[in-house]
């Protein structure tokens, strides 16, 4: 089955810095790769998706790339913000067979201003 | 519903108790996820169930667990004999058909904490 490894556990950086958090995948047939933010005490929530038909997606300040024949993705948050801070998800699963999705363990994100 | 109803949202029960976890979905959503998330640990797949489908089981960590979804709606979750590391916070999860295209809608939780 699919495993997904996230990369760093936990992150730091200042107002303004972009941020990198990183994914592999095992599965090659995966081919739907969201990301969740998780607010402390809240629920995870979707914030960006990429399907392997594509390279590259951006939504404002977050962007995600996706490297298929290395199995990796990764996620970029520029000029990051205090209410950026957060733990995030990465999650990959095949789109068409309506697989659960798996996860990683996530990455902490604290951003200081 | 609105949302992904969880409940209860805590639960303390002594170690060795059976206890009932509750999702009641989006109305409308046909698939239906649970997660387990232990701290540090991330988001751990337990069941996910498919409209009328046999459910796929392979993330139940052991026969302690078992899960039903009655009428195609609400799913229960049953932990048997409770044990200290089933302390967690339960996610249910539900989406619009089998596909996921649309990304997961999480109930808040519930938080079981076994003492």
């Amino acid at each position: 089955g699919e495993n997904v490894e996230q990369h760093p556990s936990t992150l730091s950086v200042q107002e303004g810095d972009s941020a990198v958090i990183k994914c592999t995948y095992s599965d090659s047939a995966s081919n739907y790769f969201p990301w969740y933010k998780q607010e402390l005490g809240k629920r995870p929530q979707l914030i960006i998706d990429i399907r392997s038909n594509v390279g590259e997606k951006k939504d404002q300040r977050i962007a995600v790339t996706l490297n298929k024949t290395a199995k990796h993705f990764s996620l970029h948050i520029t000029e990051t913000q205090p209410e950026d801070s957060a733990v995030y998800f990465c999650a990959a699963s095949i789109y068409q067979a309506g697989t659960a999705l798996i996860f990683g363990k996530g990455t902490t994100l604290s951003v200081s201003s | 519903g609105a949302g992904v109803s969880q409940s209860p949202s805590n639960k303390v029960t002594e170690k060795g108790k059976d206890v009932e976890l509750r999702c009641d979905p989006i109305s409308g959503h046909t698939a239906l996820y649970w997660y387990r998330q232990s701290l540090g640990q991330g988001l751990e797949f337990l069941i996910y169930f498919q409209g009328n489908s046999a459910p796929d089981k392979s993330g139940l960590p052991s026969d302690r667990f078992s899960a039903e979804r009655t009428g195609g709606s609400v799913s229960t979750l049953t932990i048997q004999r409770t044990q200290q590391e089933d302390s967690a916070v339960y996610l249910c999860a539900s989406t619009r058909g089998g596909g996921i295209g649309y990304g997961y809608t999480f109930g808040s939780g519930t938080r079981l904490t076994v003492v």
